[in-house]
């Protein structure tokens, strides 16, 4: 079974200061693919990244940056100088290689940045 | 990118009546579509896996019966919550995938939020 554990449900920061959101999970499968997405208020999901298993290249885009581990199965996510813009509640999914690839979410972090 | 379009956004609908929540894959072909449910401050949780001209898969829990999905086309899944009634209120978001290639994010719509009176 897959499963995604956000342990942190809600965090408060002032702008500019640097946040990181924890995600850990849990699959047997040796090939699969994790995701995180930003729901803002409206309620769209947004796309945020997708990682290989076989990749654990750490990636910045902007201020969003992620570090990949296996070895203690976590994907975390970390922005840097935070704004007011930032907030929305953000998930952390996971998505087997095989069968219909459906995404298991994690119960997402509340992310609020205030001025 | 990618753009999946729900609709409608929002609806109010009385107890005991039925309503349809469409999901197009408007510039690509979505052989599979995913059905999710969100309760207020709460996560996604997956429905249905809806592949194109067969049943969809529910997951434990879900009663086919009360919500049907049909994917008739490439480009169009379907989701109509049967008799509704004031628990099913809810928010009802779509993905949709391209094709069986892995590694591709799933991309979703825009949600429509049901309340049911």
């Amino acid at each position: 079974a897959q499963k995604v554990t956000q342990a942190q449900t809600e965090i408060s920061v002032v702008e500019k200061e640097d946040v990181t959101l924890d995600c850990v999970y849990e699959t047997r499968d040796t090939t699969y693919y994790l995701f995180w997405y930003k729901q803002p208020p409206s309620g769209e999901l947004v796309f945020l990244i997708r990682r290989n298993s076989f990749d654990e290249q750490n990636e910045i885009s902007g201020r969003y940056s992620w570090n990949f581990q296996k070895s203690t199965s976590s994907f975390n996510f970390t922005i840097t100088a935070s704004q007011v813009v930032d907030s929305a509640v953000y998930f952390c999914a996971l998505s087997a290689s095989t069968g219909f690839q459906k995404l298991v979410f994690g119960t997402g972090t509340r992310l609020l940045v205030s001025p | 990118g990618a753009v999946v379009s729900q609709h409608p956004s929002w609806v109010i609908c009385k107890s005991g009546t039925s309503v349809k929540i469409e999901c197009r894959s408007l510039d690509f072909q979505a052989t599979t579509m995913f059905w999710y449910r969100q309760f207020p401050k709460q996560s996604l949780m997956l429905m249905a896996t809806s592949n194109e001209g067969s049943k969809a898969t529910y997951e434990q829990g879900v009663e086919k019966d009360k919500f049907l999905i049909n994917h008739a086309s490439l480009t169009l899944s379907t989701l109509t919550v049967t008799s509704a009634h004031p628990e099913d209120s809810s928010f009802y978001i779509c993905s949709a995938r391209q094709g069986f290639v892995p590694n591709t994010e799933a991309f979703f719509g825009q949600g429509t939020r049901l309340t049911v009176v």
